[in-house]
């Protein structure tokens, strides 16, 4: 089992809107509503911002806000902020055998 | 308010081993299943192990299968990892995490604030 793939780098202007992608396989997210989506700023933990492909956790802005389709799930940052700055991961239950939870291989948001 | 913090990382040489820990606070410990998550120097995040509210259930990545031991004990509110036969590969940041809900939705609520691993001759 291999990451979830994400795009590299993703960037966008203040007040505009960028989505990020995380593609999978039928035995991660294909097959399960479990999708969950963090944040990460330069040597600072994860935070998590969505849960269970769509929901946010309280305190959490709504400008964010996630989906799922078939075997990818994206993440949309909506009215882009320059504190949105960060990297972003994806993750979701897997079905296989080396693995409980597979990770996405991490997006750089860059707020030009 | 949840509170995670890891300590016992540090420098190692290889096939050695450490032992981290997790103290909880700002939460009733014993209702929540945990999980370790590690992040090598530069890279992504990868999910090491997890283990059930109660201690009964527990899973590992295959990267570490037979050589980390997760555990816990509710009444100290501390999650613990045991690594043995440590190697290069194993430096990281490993993070502690609670889990948000069953096992199969599987999101990290909370995080600690890391500690460093680092195994090197």
């Amino acid at each position: 089992q291999s990451a979830l793939t994400q795009p590299a780098s993703v960037s966008g202007s203040p007040g505009q809107s960028i989505t990020i992608s995380c593609t999978g396989t039928g035995g991660d997210i294909g097959s399960y509503n479990y999708v969950s989506w963090y944040q990460q700023h330069p040597g600072k933990a994860p935070k998590l911002i969505i849960y269970d492909v769509t929901n946010r956790p309280s305190g959490v802005s709504n400008r964010f806000s996630g989906s799922k389709s078939g075997n990818t799930a994206s993440l949309t940052i909506s009215g882009l902020q320059a504190e949105d700055e960060a990297d972003y991961y994806c993750s979701s239950y897997t079905s296989s055998s080396t693995l409980l939870y597979v990770f996405g291989t991490g997006t750089k948001v860059t707020v030009l | 308010q949840v509170q995670l913090v890891e300590s016992g990382g540090g420098l190692v040489k290889p096939g050695g081993s450490l032992r981290l820990s997790c103290a909880a606070s700002g939460f009733t410990f014993s209702d929540y299943d945990m999980n370790w998550i590690r992040q090598a120097p530069g890279r992504g995040l990868e999910w090491v192990s997890y283990i059930s509210s109660s201690g009964s259930t527990i899973y590992y990545a295959d990267s570490v299968k037979g050589r980390f031991t997760i555990s816990r004990d509710n009444a100290k509110k501390s999650l613990y990892l045991q690594m043995n036969n440590l190697k290069a590969e194993d430096t990281a940041v490993y993070y502690c995490a609670r889990g948000g809900g069953t096992l199969l939705r599987g999101y990290f609520h909370f995080w600690g604030q890391g500690t460093l691993v680092t195994v090197s001759s």
